[in-house]
């Protein structure tokens, strides 16, 4: 079954960026979906379709999707981005749903 | 806006069915892919499976045999049924709709805790 791969935790300073990254086999040609979850709140959608925005997400949110390596940057960190994030694709081989591990994003 | 809510027994005893229902509100339940996702405690999310717009419905394998996702267009809900449990289901269970071109989990509801326990 497919397997993406992420960092456990991500620690930045306020202010600044933030990359996040999600490894998988070929993931170039799969969509990479990223969602944020708060402790205890459910697991919102920022990034779908690689790059894409859901309405009412900052700019500061972005993705890419060129090689590799998936990633996943915020930009101009804030307090409130801290929390956990999770990426995801549609592996349509096996027509599944798959999560990485998440990565758990400290503002320090 | 979609509005999405389960609901259902906060406690299986173990060997038993896990039965949860996530009723929708704001979008029909026929023109769009449901999933259903679980999140033990302290762990990362796990895709269980989706049911289609026409009731087709797909499984994660490593659940396969246990699990069942069914729908009821006349309330507008589609539901989870999880067979045998043990303490290793205890987790907090999301239902969330489905982009089926792409899978992207677009909306999701607030999740249930289920803890199997006897």
């Amino acid at each position: 079954s497919y397997v993406l791969t992420q960092p456990p935790s991500v620690s930045v300073a306020p202010g600044k960026t933030a990359i996040i990254t999600c490894g998988g086999d070929n993931i170039r040609s799969k969509s990479v979906h990223w969602y944020q979850q708060k402790p205890g709140q459910a697991p919102i959608l920022v990034i779908y379709y690689d790059r894409d925005r859901p309405p009412g997400i900052p700019e500061r949110f972005s993705g890419s999707n060129p090689g590799n390596t998936a990633t996943l940057t915020i930009s101009r960190v804030e307090a409130g981005d801290e929390a956990d994030y999770y990426c995801q694709v549609w592996d349509s081989d096996s027509d599944h749903r798959v999560f990485g591990g998440g990565t758990k994003l400290t503002v320090l | 806006q979609v509005h999405l809510q389960e609901s259902g027994p906060g406690l299986v005893k173990p060997s038993e069915t896990l039965s949860l229902i996530c009723t929708v509100s704001g979008d029909s339940i026929t023109d769009y892919f449901w999933s259903w996702i679980r999140q033990p405690p302290g762990k990362g999310l796990e895709w269980l499976g989706y049911i289609s717009d026409s009731g087709n419905t797909h499984y994660n394998p490593s659940l396969k045999t246990r699990v069942t996702i069914s729908m009821d267009t006349s309330k507008n809900q589609f539901s989870l049924k999880l067979s045998t449990v043990t303490a290793a289901d205890t987790a907090v269970y999301y239902c969330a709709r489905d982009e089926a071109e792409t899978g992207a989990l677009d909306f999701w509801g607030q999740g249930s805790l289920v803890t199997v326990s006897s």
